[in-house]
């Protein structure tokens, strides 16, 4: 089983409506983040949280929202979506900071449509 | 973070070695260098990372320059599965918090 899970893996919708995007991860670990990615370029960091009762702004917060219900599980709120929300949006988690690594494992991706 | 430059694209030949080449002239002497790979149509993983010293894993092989400025990954033997975008990234080793910061990274294709 995967240990990353993001559901839905594919959704359209329309302008103006209210989307939640969910993420569950078993890796155990603390750190989880939300980033977009639109066609032929990287990822962009919307928001990130260090544990439950820690949500930060990423680069590209705007028109976005988030909530951290348990350690396992961070969810991405787009409350109006827009078109130029149209992209491809992954979840990330990583083990509790100071390690060199700090590695981040990645679901599988929603691809996000808003017409 | 401080900022990589890598080629938008490379292509290969399968079974032979691959470099791919990453500038970071600004990288500062906290800064380790990440790289990852996205394979089609999934989320970024992880490949290898390192500081000063050259590095090897399963996955593949890091060289960085002596003076820090530059770096490359090295695969030693290209299969199709390795076609995928490779992103160089700089972390300080004082981001507590992990964080990534994706480029444009490199295309790279495996021809059979």
């Amino acid at each position: 089983d995967a240990d990353v899970t993001q559901t839905p893996r594919n959704r359209i919708t329309k302008t103006g409506k209210r989307i939640m995007l969910e993420c569950s991860q078993t890796k155990g670990h603390d750190r989880m983040y939300w980033y977009r990615q639109d066609p032929g370029l990287g990822l962009r960091l919307i928001y990130y949280s260090f544990d439950v009762k820690d949500i930060n702004k990423g680069e590209i917060s705007d028109g976005y929202s988030v909530s951290r219900q348990a350690q396992a599980k961070f969810s991405l709120s787009l409350e109006s979506a827009i078109p130029n929300q149209t992209a491809l949006y992954f979840c990330a988690t990583s083990a509790l900071g100071g390690s060199s690594i700090g590695e981040q494992f990645f679901g599988p991706g929603t691809r996000l449509t808003v017409l | 973070d401080a900022k990589t430059t890598q080629p938008n694209s490379m292509e290969s030949n399968e079974e032979e070695p691959v470099h791919l080449p990453c500038n970071h002239s600004t990288i500062s002497g906290t800064d380790y260098i990440h790289w990852y790979r996205q394979l089609p149509s999934q989320g970024p993983e992880y490949v290898i990372h390192g500081l000063t010293s050259n590095v090897n894993n399963r996955m593949a092989s890091l060289a960085i320059a002596e003076d820090r400025k530059s770096s490359t990954l090295i695969l030693h033997r290209a299969t199709l599965r390795d076609a995928a975008v490779y992103y160089c990234i700089l972390r300080d080793s004082n981001n507590a918090g992990n964080m990534l910061t994706f480029g444009g990274g490199t295309r790279l294709m495996v021809k059979p």
